[in-house]
């Protein structure tokens, strides 16, 4: 199964700042996503991030204040852009390998507070 | 949006089994039904996954009805390591998760 590492682990950051979290799999994908757990909740996906073009937004969340890299197969960025107290949260990666119905494996998230 | 229905939480002793329920009437007929677990400040972590036929492996047993319409985790001797929230889930499409509220599971010594 796939490896997934995430950079930063956790964050303090100032309001009005952006951060751009990192995630790298070990071996070649498929799929990845961004996913947001926000205090107490469940895991809410942000976005698909496609290789070499444009991510996939889902509903409610916005190019503009979560831009989404993926320049190759095993590596991805998230960035949290203008961060408000309201952005704090644990936001996690995942992928899923290139069989079908292979489980999706997950990093540990960076956690995120912002003041 | 995958829709699924899990008991908030559920108590279990060490080294009993824990069943876990998840109610997914909506699934498709094709989809595979996938459990995570999330222990405290991890990802989500893969346990098991079927479609059909019941399965097993070092972590876990998956029983999944007839109809398809519910399924089972089982942990056949709970340790306080398995205290951690439990979701049922499959891919919606695009391979997206959606994962509802889960169980919290959690065991007593």
């Amino acid at each position: 199964s796939a490896v997934i590492s995430q950079k930063p682990s956790r964050d303090i950051c100032q309001r009005g700042t952006s951060l751009t979290i990192q995630c790298q799999v070990d071996s070649q994908v498929t799929m990845m996503f961004w996913y947001r757990q926000q205090p107490g909740q469940s895991l809410t996906l942000i976005a698909t991030a496609n290789q070499g073009s444009e991510a996939t937004y889902e509903s409610g969340f916005v190019i503009d204040k979560f831009p989404i890299s993926r320049p190759n197969l095993t590596f991805s960025t998230l960035t949290v852009s203008n961060m408000s107290p309201e952005d704090s949260s644990i936001y996690l990666c995942s992928a899923v390998g290139q069989d079908s119905n292979q489980p999706q494996h997950f990093g540990d998230g960076t956690r995120l507070s912002i003041l | 949006d995958a829709k699924t229905t899990q008991p908030t939480s559920m108590d279990c002793a060490e080294g009993r089994a824990a069943n876990l329920p998840c109610n997914h009437s909506t699934i498709s007929g094709n989809e595979y039904v996938y459990w995570y677990r999330q222990i405290h400040s991890q990802g989500p972590q893969y346990i098991i996954h079927g479609l059909k036929n019941n399965e097993t492996n070092e972590m876990a047993s998956l029983i999944i009805t007839e109809d398809r319409k519910s399924s089972t985790l089982i942990l056949p001797h709970a340790t306080l390591r398995d205290t951690a929230v439990y979701y049922c889930t499959w891919y919606v499409n695009d391979y997206k998760l959606s994962f509802g509220a889960g169980t919290t599971v959690t065991v007593r010594a």
